[in-house]
């Protein structure tokens, strides 16, 4: 069964810093992965997804991540934080059954 | 085009009632996915459907259940409410084989 790790809770960066949000998975075969982004009371919104091929994968809101096989990773990055993206984000893997695995969320707060 | 809708978007119940959950995907979608979040156990898959047949189940009890109608809305049916199932229940549709899931905005529920 497929599982993911977020080891960070919460994490607070400034406005106009990077961010850089890490993911690892657990799945025995290449995984389909996504990144969530989920504002209060809100439902998810879907900020990227990996399948196959280039390993660099391009989201909205300018939202990138890299896949890395070697350390089952799967991590987001932004390089300036605007105040709008202050939330909670979650790492998922699915294998190709229609039932995703999130990870525990991190929350992100970003301070002027 | 539309995305996800659920139905209603707050519910109170007290403990041993039932209620019933609605969800319309994204038209064209024929997969529909429900997701329990809550603050301890984080977001959990409960079932999904397909053709108006599960195909996969999470790990809950059976008062947990579920349908899909033949224009692929869905509805999840919780009977004898516990305090414990309160949550924000998440609907996702997915187009069809690539596990890309597009959440609807949620329904949340409040056992007194």
């Amino acid at each position: 069964a497929q599982s993911v790790t977020q080891p960070d809770i919460h994490i607070t960066v400034s406005e106009g810093a990077s961010l850089e949000l890490r993911c690892n998975y657990s799945y025995g075969a290449t995984p389909y992965l996504f990144w969530y982004v989920q504002s209060p009371g809100q439902g998810l919104q879907l900020l990227l997804k990996y399948f196959s091929g280039d390993t660099l994968v391009q989201g909205i809101k300018g939202f990138e991540a890299e896949f890395k096989r070697s350390q089952s990773s799967f991590n987001l990055r932004k390089p300036s934080v605007h105040w709008s993206d202050a939330a909670e984000y979650f790492c998922a893997v699915g294998a190709n059954d229609y039932k995703l695995s999130f990870g525990a969320g991190t929350t992100v707060t970003v301070r002027a | 085009k539309a995305g996800v809708t659920q139905t209603p978007r707050y519910l109170i119940k007290t403990r041993g009632q039932q209620v019933t959950l609605s969800c319309s995907p994204i038209s064209g979608h024929r997969s529909v996915s429900w997701y329990q979040q809550t603050p301890g156990q984080g977001l959990q898959f409960l079932f999904e459907y397909f053709s108006e047949t599960q195909r996969n189940k999470g790990n809950f009890p059976g008062r947990f259940s579920g349908r899909q109608f033949s224009n692929s809305r869905s509805e999840m049916n919780v009977s004898t409410l516990e305090l414990g199932d309160s949550a924000l229940y998440l609907c996702a549709s997915t187009a069809g084989g690539t596990d890309t899931q597009y959440f609807g905005p949620g329904t949340r529920l409040t056992v007194l």
